[in-house]
Order: structure tokens, then C-alpha cells, then sequence
């Protein structure tokens, strides 16, 4: 079965430090890898996907098969930052475009 | 450009009373449509998707039921709320290929009582 596991409910760093926010995935195909992001009082949003391969926001994420996993990260975190961050996930081959979500992450970014 | 609406935006219902929560789509034709809950520590869960008019696949066992009438509006329901279908709602809906970026609405939260 499909699963995606953010392993920690909530993240808290101060300004300036690193961010790794943590995915892992569970699908035997190829899977097509993303992060959403919410921002206070916003709409959930793309943040980015792992076929384009670019940083967004200066966050990054790089798909990782071997250890099945799509970490989220960002060199020096910024108070803006702070948002619920969710992975998903969606079948290769699917045409139904249904995402598969993880159980978010908080990330707190403290001044 | 597209746009997609949801409402109500809050709700606060009876245990036993119906639910309809509507999802309208804008400046897309023939999208895939969504129905995602969002609960404290259980993230995002998937409840209903929709490819066509009419066609409504479930993914999870439960109370509440959808329906596709028109193209571009999906519709949440049920006919006795129970307390469990408290929870944060959210309408979503891509293009018809299935690739691409996932559009979410602003949400509809139910409170039970």
C-alpha cells in the first residue's frame, strides 16, 4: 500500500539555523514526489515537486530510492518559513492525480 | 484563471443533523475533483476523488457520501453527522490529465456538537 510518513509533528529551529523536514515514502512503482505547504490564514499550495528539480523559497528536496525518502531542506530557516508542511505522493502512472499525504509537519521558526 | 471555492466556511452542526458542504471550480473544463479531510495528527486524508460527472470513487469506509451533479461542482454530504466527521474539509482539484499541481479551495470547517 501507498504511505507517507513525516515523522515529527512539529519542528522548531531559530532564524538562521539549517531544516531538514523528514519524508518517507512506501510504494513499489515510481512515484511522483511532492511538498505542500500552509502558510497562516492561506490556502494549501505547491511548494515544489521532485521532477523539477528546483529550489523554491531556497528550500530543496532531492528523491532518494534507495532509502525511499524526500527530505525537505533549507540552509539558513527565516521567520516566514514557519508553516505546515505536508509530503505526498502520487502513483507514476496515474491518471487520477490523487495525492497520498503525510501527517504534516509544524515548522516553528523562532527570531 | 482558474479559481476554486468552497463553502460554507465554518459549520457547526447537531449530532444526527445532514451535511452539505459544495465545491465549485472556475476557468477549467472536465477536472478531476477532490475531497481531502484534515485532522489533527492524521494529516491529510483522502475521502472521495472524481474524474467525470457522476463518477465518485471512495477511499476510506465511512459516513458521509459525494456527488458530481455538474461538471465543475462537487458536493459532500451526509445524513446524520456523527461527532468523528468534526474536522477541516478541503475541495482540491487538478486537470484532467492527472499531472500537475493540485489546487486546493480555502476550506469548510464542521464542528459536530
Amino acid at each position: 500500500a501507498q504511505r507517507v510518513t513525516q515523522p515529527e509533528k512539529l519542528l522548531s529551529v531559530f532564524k538562521g539555523a539549517p531544516v531538514e523536514l523528514k519524508c518517507n515514502y512506501s510504494y513499489s512503482g515510481s512515484p511522483e514526489l511532492f511538498w505542500y505547504v500552509q502558510y497562516s490564514r492561506q490556502r494549501l499550495q505547491l511548494l515544489l515537486r521532485h521532477i523539477s528539480r528546483e529550489s523554491i523559497k531556497g528550500f530543496t528536496a532531492d528523491l532518494n530510492k534507495g532509502e525511499t525518502s524526500f527530505h525537505l531542506k533549507k540552509p539558513f530557516a527565516q521567520e516566514e518559513d514557519s508553516a505546515m508542511y505536508y509530503c505526498a505522493l502520487r502513483q507514476g502512472s496515474s491518471n487520477t492525480g490523487k495525492l497520498i499525504f503525510g501527517q504534516g509537519t509544524t515548522l516553528q521558526v523562532k527570531p | 484563471s482558474q479559481t476554486i471555492h468552497q463553502w460554507p466556511a465554518t459549520l457547526v452542526q447537531p449530532v444526527g443533523s445532514p451535511l452539505s458542504l459544495e465545491c465549485t471550480v472556475e476557468g477549467t473544463s472536465n477536472p478531476n475533483l477532490y475531497w481531502y479531510r484534515q485532522a489533527a495528527g492524521r494529516g491529510l486524508q483522502l475521502l472521495f476523488y472524481s474524474v467525470g460527472i457522476g463518477q465518485i470513487s471512495s477511499e476510506v469506509p465511512q459516513n458521509l457520501s459525494a456527488s458530481r451533479p455538474q461538471d465543475r461542482q462537487f458536493i459532500l454530504s451526509s445524513k446524520k453527522l456523527l461527532l468523528s466527521d468534526s474536522g477541516f474539509y478541503l475541495c482540491a482539484w487538478i486537470e484532467k490529465t492527472g499531472a500537475g499541481e493540485l489546487f486546493f479551495g480555502e476550506g469548510s470547517r464542521l464542528t459536530v456538537l
